[in-house]
């Protein structure tokens, strides 16, 4: 069973770079099975998506945050990253690092999210 | 591109609750549904339109007609009140999108 684990900054100055960083254990980040997401919930609100990469360095991301999203994998750390640059009071939200495979294509695991606040 | 859900349901416990996602790629893409509770991550119930995971109850089921998906929980339980979100893809499969969510109330 793959398990997620956000970790990174619980609170970033705004125009600040977010970075958070998903250890991924039980399964392989060098594996072309698995898709590996982020996803961000302000409070009260539904779930966004903002991108995905996989183990070719294919990523795609959200098109409303494409211009400010970077998403990187280390295969050596079994880890994938989320860098969100110039960040705004909107950008306030829990963040959660998941995964699908090619085979359900649904989010079937999940981290167990992270706050993160932008300050002014 | 857009899923569409209602934002709330209200069932009485043990009757039918329904609650349907609208996307114009829906014919030719995969939907799945996920339960969120508070404060939880969430849980996929529903996958590829009607395939039920392991250890989710019988009561949970997907069906799909056109631009349509429904998921179905027959005889609600209390424990069964939580937002409930909708996933597929745009045509190209190049984005993840989800519903914006729907509230079940069991009252």
């Amino acid at each position: 069973q793959v398990r997620l684990q956000e970790s990174g900054p619980g609170l970033v100055e705004s125009s600040q770079t977010l970075s958070l960083t998903c250890s991924v254990s039980g399964g392989s980040t060098g594996s072309d099975r698995y898709y590996w997401n982020w996803i961000r919930q302000p409070a009260g609100k539904g779930l966004e998506w903002i991108g995905r990469i996989h183990t070719s360095g294919r990523t795609n991301y959200n098109p409303s945050l494409k211009s400010r999203v970077t998403m990187s994998l280390d295969t050596s750390k079994n880890q994938f990253s989320l860098r969100l640059t110039s960040v705004t009071a909107a950008d306030t939200a829990v963040y959660w690092c998941a995964a699908y495979t090619d085979y359900t294509t649904s989010l079937d695991f999940w981290g167990q999210g992270t706050l993160v606040t932008v300050s002014s | 591109y857009e899923l569409t859900q209602p934002p709330s349901v209200s069932v009485s416990p043990g009757q039918t609750a329904r609650i349907t996602c609208s996307g114009d790629a829906l014919p030719k893409r995969y939907a799945h549904w996920s339960q969120q509770k508070a404060g939880q991550a969430p849980v996929v119930v529903i996958y590829k339109d009607t395939e039920r995971p392991s250890g989710v109850p019988e009561r949970f089921s997907g069906s799909t007609s056109g631009t349509k998906v429904t998921l179905t929980i027959s005889g609600v339980q209390a424990e069964d009140e939580a937002d409930y979100y909708c996933q597929s893809s745009d045509i190209s499969s190049s984005y993840v999108v989800f519903g914006g969510g729907t509230k079940l109330t069991v009252l």
